[in-house]
């Protein structure tokens, strides 16, 4: 199992400039999420999904919007990118999402907005 | 709004001392989970406690869950450079499928 991945890896966009992080993982988990992770700041829930077609809105949604299609898949969209999304973008699953479930995240998203 | 306060932010320790990272709220939680990150990777999960006054270890990992379910705390005894990392704590928020995490400790072992 590949478990939980990201791509890209690094990525540089121009405030105003649109793009996806894409995240997938190969362990049939009903629940992902999306985090961002600031210096100080821990780990923000930003979106999430327990299930195909099923999304919720997480501590720091503005900016962002999500989708899931397939079980696999759940990207993350920033429709104008802003300074203030500079930030490392990490993606997790786990089994339903109860808290007692461990997340499995991946290798994260490093992404800066000039 | 729950929030788990960390502490301390930062700790840099010799090979071999023990330490304590704290994790406090004001809020109950079912379960708090510890996660350690290295950099340039994801958190892993290193342990779930449930039960208020639960303890567990893992190795040289001790790990307990205050009895009223709103704190918890790590104890490292003898610590060793591979201990190096950030030391996350995450519990869930009383909706249901939001994790809520510290700001986590820092802690670097000096061989």
């Amino acid at each position: 199992n590949a478990g939980v991945t990201q791509t890209p890896k690094f990525q540089v966009l121009k405030t105003g400039q649109s793009m996806t992080l894409q995240c997938a993982q190969d362990m049939n988990h009903e629940y992902m999420s999306w985090y961002r992770q600031d210096p100080g700041m821990g780990l923000r829930l930003i979106h999430y999904s327990v299930g195909a077609g099923i999304t919720d809105q997480g501590e720091v949604p503005n900016g962002y919007n999500v989708s899931r299609s397939t079980t696999e898949d759940f990207p993350l969209r920033l429709l104008s990118a802003a300074p203030s999304q500079t930030s490392v973008y990490f993606c997790a699953s786990s089994e339903d999402g109860q808290g007692y479930n461990e997340q499995y995240f991946g290798p994260g998203t490093r992404l800066t907005v000039t | 709004t729950q929030l788990l306060e960390q502490s301390p932010q930062f700790l840099s320790i010799q090979e071999g001392e023990n330490l304590t990272v704290y994790c406090n709220s004001s809020s109950v939680f079912s379960s708090l989970q510890w996660y350690r990150q290295e950099p340039g990777e994801g958190p892993v999960l290193l342990v779930t406690v449930v039960t208020g006054g639960e303890v567990k270890k893992l190795k040289r990992l001790t790990f307990q869950f205050g009895d009223a379910r709103k704190d918890s705390s790590l104890h490292i005894t003898a610590a060793q450079p591979g201990d190096t990392g950030l030391y996350l704590c995450a519990g869930e928020n009383t909706g249901g499928f939001k994790t809520i995490f510290g700001a986590g400790t820092r802690l670097f072992v000096k061989a």
